[in-house]
This record gives C-alpha cells, structure tokens and sequence, in this order.
C-alpha cells in the first residue's frame, strides 16, 4: 500500500491552520497513524485511528478520515510544530510511510 | 519510564554485516511486537521489519528491500531487539530506529497498532 502526502512541504505563520493530506493506494479502513519529528530526532507518535490524540498531544493537532484519504490539521501553529509530519499506514504488510510534509517557518 | 537505546552502528564496507541491538526497559518487553524503522540522510522512514512475541511465535516479516539479507530476533530473558544484517549496500546507509509495536495475544491485540517509542536511533554507514 503506498502513501502520498500533499503537499511534501508548506510554509507557514505561528498561529496559521495547517492541513496535510495523505491518501492510500488501497482502503486501509482507520488504520492510519501521524508522526512528528523534528531535525535530528526520533520521530515522535501522535495520532492513531486516524483521529485519536496520543494522551500529551496538544488539542490544537486534529485528525480524520477513513478509507483512502485522510488529514492531519494544526488548527493554531506554534513555533514547536515547525517539523516535518509522516503518515504511516498499519492495515498490512508492510507497514508504509508517507514521504512526509516538512511545515517550515514563513 | 518507557525506553529504547540502540547501538551497534558504524562505518561497514560494501558486503560486510553488522549487528544493531536495541535495549527496552520501563515496559513488559516480552508483550510487545518489535520493529526496525530506518531513515537515509535527508530522506522519510522506511519501515524495515517486525518481530511478534512469543504468543505469535516470534514470527518475523521484512521489506522486500531487506529480506533475504536481514534478519529480526529478540531475547526477552535480556529485554533485547536485534537487527542482524548481512551483504549490506550502499543503499542500507541510514539511522536505524528500534521502535515498540503492539502488545497482542494470540487472538487479539490490547494496544494499538501505532509505533511508540522510539529509540534515539543508531547511524550505519555502508561505505568503502
């Protein structure tokens, strides 16, 4: 199954709404996972289920979507969140990434 | 607290092997799935492969990119991951991520099926 990610980079402000899209090639019902990392560290997990927060995950990060397409919004960027964001997928084997969406300060 | 600490990385030559370990505490290790993700310089993560536990038989699934010169085990009695990898190329230079998978029985899982956490990761670079 491959993930695209849209766009691969966005420039934006602290306190912009941001929204990445990554869409399957095949249904992967909810199971689809979001990671964050930042320049020389671990990617760090977020949201499962498409839609659910990791307890500690700020409330402004949000996610939706089923089948094929789905997104990840920032509803208030922080200076924090400048990083670059993986979808992952975790229907079957094996278990792919997007190619990622790096947010860079405008 | 839960943790990962890989090590084993270095400069290999072109054919060579090498043995990453990754060393797991603050959580019942012997539970969880196991996976290798690895991230080349400047590139997104790839996933490399799986470990079940001992309830699924410790059974192992790879990328196509890797099987046949990878291999995944894991000693619970040291709450260890191993990534043996043989005839590595060029193309294997990357940070490799030891990272916690699931916690499941042999009929259900009572975790989700996310990556979390993740080791700091540990550099290999495939070079003569």
């Amino acid at each position: 199954i491959q993930l695209t990610q849209s766009p691969s980079s966005l420039s934006a402000s602290v306190g912009d709404r941001v929204t990445i899209t990554c869409r399957a090639s095949q249904g992967i019902s909810s199971y689809l996972a979001w990671y964050q990392q930042k320049p020389g560290k671990a990617p760090k997990f977020l949201i499962y289920a498409a839609s659910t927060l990791q307890s500690g995950v700020p409330s402004r990060f949000s996610g939706s979507g089923s089948g094929t397409d789905f997104t990840l919004t920032i509803s208030s960027l922080q200076p924090e969140d400048f990083a670059t964001y993986y979808c992952q997928q975790l229907n079957s084997y094996p278990l792919t990434f997007g190619g990622g969406t790096k947010v860079e300060i405008k | 607290e839960v943790q990962l600490a890989e090590s084993g990385g270095g400069l290999v030559q072109p054919g060579g092997s090498l043995r990453l370990s990754c060393a797991a505490s603050g959580f019942t290790f012997s539970d969880h799935y196991m996976d290798w993700v690895r991230q080349a310089p400047g590139k997104g993560l790839e996933w490399v492969g799986r470990i079940t536990n001992k309830a699924n038989s410790y059974t192992t699934t790879y990328a196509a990119s890797v099987k046949g010169r990878f291999t995944i085990s894991r000693d619970d009695s040291k709450n260890s991951l191993y990534l043996q990898m043989n005839s590595l190329k060029t193309e294997d230079t990357a940070v490799y991520y030891c990272t916690r998978g699931p916690y499941c029985s042999s009929t259900t899982c009572y975790s989700g099926r996310w990556f979390d956490p993740w080791g700091q990761g540990t550099l290999v670079t495939v070079s003569s």
